[in-house]
């Protein structure tokens, strides 16, 4: 079946730093990949998508890339600030399918 | 932020007692689903629906039902809740199926069975 396997966490970077948070998925067809995150309290948030191969999802300075060929979406941003501190969640909906499925989440904390 | 809330946002129960949670939208999406969040396991599908009426099983639906009257609302009931649905329950609702749209989230409940 289908799934998604994040870094463990939780992960901790100073300001400004460079943040790679890695996921990889199993899939039976051509899903789409999406990372959530999470701030603390909240629900969760589409940070960003892509829905085939090579395609790059971005938003408020965090990318993805969907790379088939290593079944890899991680998620990279170049400069983190305090305000990143938050759980991510990569996730998967195949086609045809109806449910996303998520892995487990990363706890990402940025310190000044 | 899509049109969706959750209630109640917390609630605290005893073992054996019904629970029903309800999910209204005002963005008129055709599918909401419900979730429940555990640590260790991200979120996982309850159920979802597809239309007024129209019903499905998640994964996890042991334990739950659904029912959707209106459009705009989705219910989620525990009949008996039992101290293994402590949890975090998400909605949420997409206009289109499957990979062809996304999910948008509600602020989600925190249940607690005692």
């Amino acid at each position: 079946g289908n799934s998604v396997t994040q870094m463990e966490g939780p992960v901790t970077l100073s300001e400004e730093a460079f943040l790679t948070i890695n996921c990889t998925y199993t899939a039976t067809g051509y899903p789409s990949l999406f990372w959530y995150v999470q701030y603390p309290g909240e629900g969760l948030q589409l940070l960003l998508k892509a829905t085939k191969a090579d395609d790059k999802g971005s938003n408020k300075g965090f990318e993805a890339t969907y790379r088939k060929e290593t079944t890899s979406f991680h998620l990279e941003k170049g400069s983190v600030q305090v305000s990143d501190s938050a759980v991510y969640f990569c996730a998967l909906i195949d086609q045809g399918a109806q449910k996303l499925v998520f892995g487990q989440g990363t706890r990402l904390t940025i310190n000044p | 932020d899509a049109g969706i809330t959750q209630s109640p946002r917390h609630k605290v129960t005893e073992t054996g007692t019904p629970v029903t949670l309800r999910c209204h939208q005002t963005e008129n999406h055709r599918y909401m689903y419900w979730y429940r969040q555990d640590p260790g396991h991200g979120l996982r599908l309850i159920h979802y629906s597809y239309g007024v009426k129209d019903t499905d099983k998640g994964e996890v639906s042991d334990g739950y039902s659904v029912s959707r009257s209106k459009t705009e609302d989705f219910l989620l009931t525990l009949e008996s809740a039992t101290s293994s649905q402590t949890s975090v329950y998400f909605c949420a609702i997409s206009e289109l199926a499957g990979a062809a749209d996304t999910q948008y989230f509600g602020p989600g409940t925190r249940l607690t069975v005692l």
